[in-house]
């Protein structure tokens, strides 16, 4: 099973700076299928990016992944304030299936 | 519009059993491959099973290999969840999610949700 470790755990910052975050994977992670998503309180999680770098339906250029090797990162670029909120990577390219522990990214 | 409605959760007995159920709409339910997550109270989300669109193939987290099933009826747009041998540590609210499509493990649309409490 690939273990997902995702860093810092929160991440306090102003609206209109970078945000990023990052997700490291135990193992390499078959054709770096590596999702992100966005979970706000009392909410269901929406998918922001899949395949490591690929923009989900409706998610703003704002937002952008990367690989490299077994890490991967995510970036918003701009922060606003509809952006904080819980972000959990997860690999979809080995089973079974994992999820990281999630990034808290608050106001600062 | 997609829709996801889950039902079957509730309160049960470590060792006991409960049959998770997912109505789909709005889409080619057939085609798409599906998937339950699940997630403990104010804890982070835990992939569970994940099945393709005919139903051939399944998958299983490690915590839950052996305990649950999944399946799905094609003709009736729902997908389910067995589930055995509960323990105190899958009380949880339970998710279906779809799939964005293409073989791709990663879910687009999400239920509310069902909550599953294992406790004596």
């Amino acid at each position: 099973e690939i273990v997902l470790t995702q860093s810092p755990g929160t991440l306090s910052l102003s609206p209109g700076e970078r945000a990023t975050l990052s997700c490291r994977a135990s193992q390499s992670v078959n054709g770096n299928y590596l999702a992100w998503y966005q979970q706000k309180p009392g909410q269901t999680p929406r998918l922001v990016i899949y395949g490591a770098s690929s923009r989900a339906t409706g998610i703003p250029d704002r937002f952008s992944g990367s690989a490299s090797g077994t890490d991967f990162t995510l970036t918003i670029s701009r922060l606003e304030p509809e952006d904080f909120a819980v972000y959990y990577c997860q690999q979809h390219g080995n089973t079974p299936f994992t999820f990281g522990p999630g990034t808290k990214v608050d106001i600062k | 519009e997609v829709q996801l409605l889950e039902s079957g959760g509730g309160l049960v007995q470590p060792g006991g059993s409960l049959r998770l159920s997912c109505v789909a709409s709005g889409f080619t339910y057939n085609i798409y491959a599906m998937t339950w997550v699940r997630q403990a109270p104010g804890k982070g989300l835990e992939w569970v099973s994940g099945i393709s669109g005919s139903g051939d193939n399944t998958y299983y987290a490690d915590s839950v290999k052996g305990r649950f099933t999944i399946s799905r009826d094609n003709s009736r747009n729902t997908l389910y969840l067995q589930m055995n041998s509960l323990r105190a540590e899958d009380t949880a609210v339970y998710h279906c999610a779809k799939t964005i499509g293409s073989g791709w493990y990663c879910f687009d649309d999400w239920g509310q949700g069902t909550l599953v409490t294992v406790s004596s």
